[in-house]
C-alpha cells in the first residue's frame, strides 16, 4: 500500500526558533501534498497544498510567512515553523496521493511540535 | 466539497457489527464517498471508498445508497483496536482535490 512517513514524530522547541518538519511518499510519487494542524480534540484543519515545483498555496488565515513549505522533490515536501510560539503547538500532519482512479489520499503519522 | 453529516459518537459491543451513517444529501455526481479513522495521536488511516456500488475489502464495506445521498461504513466484527475517530468525505476526483474534514464520529468499542 502507499506510504507516506514523517519525520521528526515528535519535536520540543524553545520559542522564537524554527522547526523543519519532513514529509516523504515512501513509495510512490506525488506532485500534490497537502498540510494539515489539528489541536486537541479538533478536527484536521487543512493549512496548505504543496505542489512539486512551485509555490504552495495556502488557506486563507494561515500565514504563509510562518508556515514556509517547501516541495523541491516528487517525494518530499517540508513545512518550515518559522520562530515558534506556543501557540504554534499542534499536531502537524501531512498527506499525499499516488494517482489512480479516485486518487485516494494517504496520511503520515503526524508530528507533535511543542513550543516551550 | 459536499458536505457530510455524521453522528458525534456511537457504542459497539467487541464482536458486533458496527454500523455507522454519513448523510450526503449535496454530494455532486462525480464525487466520490471516503472514509478515513483516526486513532489517538496518530494520523488518519485509509479504510475504504465508493462512487456508486457497494464496496467491500478486508477492513470494511461501505454501503452507498441508490440515490448516493448517504452512506454506511460497516466493521463486521469491532475489536477493541477498532475505537477510534471516523470520518466520512466527499469529494471529486483528483490527486490535486483538497480534503475537508467534518467532526467525524468517535466509535467507542466496549468489551
Amino acid at each position: 500500500g502507499a506510504v507516506v512517513s514523517q519525520h521528526p514524530s515528535r519535536v520540543i522547541c524553545k520559542s522564537g526558533t524554527s522547526v523543519k518538519i519532513e514529509c516523504r511518499s515512501l513509495d510512490f510519487q506525488a506532485t500534490t501534498m497537502f498540510w494539515y494542524r489539528q489541536f486537541p480534540k479538533q478536527s484536521l484543519m487543512l493549512m496548505a497544498t504543496s505542489n512539486e515545483g512551485s509555490k504552495a498555496t495556502y488557506e486563507q488565515g494561515v500565514e504563509k510567512d510562518k508556515f514556509l513549505i517547501n516541495h523541491a522533490s516528487l517525494t518530499l515536501s517540508t513545512l518550515t515553523v518559522t520562530s515558534a510560539h506556543p501557540e504554534d503547538s499542534s499536531f502537524y500532519i501531512c498527506s499525499a496521493t499516488p494517482g489512480g482512479s479516485a486518487d485516494t489520499q494517504y496520511f503520515g503519522p503526524g508530528t507533535r511540535l511543542t513550543v516551550l | 466539497d459536499a458536505k457530510t453529516t455524521q453522528p458525534p459518537s456511537m457504542d459497539c459491543a467487541e464482536g458486533r457489527a458496527a454500523n455507522l451513517p454519513c448523510n450526503h444529501s449535496t454530494i455532486s455526481g462525480n464525487e466520490y464517498v471516503y472514509w478515513y479513522r483516526q486513532i489517538h495521536s496518530q494520523g488518519p488511516q485509509y479504510i475504504i471508498h465508493g462512487l456508486k456500488n457497494n464496496e467491500t475489502n478486508e477492513m470494511a464495506s461501505l454501503i452507498i445508497t441508490e440515490d448516493r445521498k448517504s452512506s454506511t461504513l460497516i466493521l463486521p466484527h469491532a475489536t477493541l483496536r477498532d475505537t477510534a475517530v471516523y470520518y466520512c468525505i466527499v469529494r471529486p476526483p483528483g490527486g490535486y482535490q483538497k480534503v475537508t474534514f467534518g467532526t467525524g464520529t468517535k466509535l467507542q468499542v466496549i468489551p
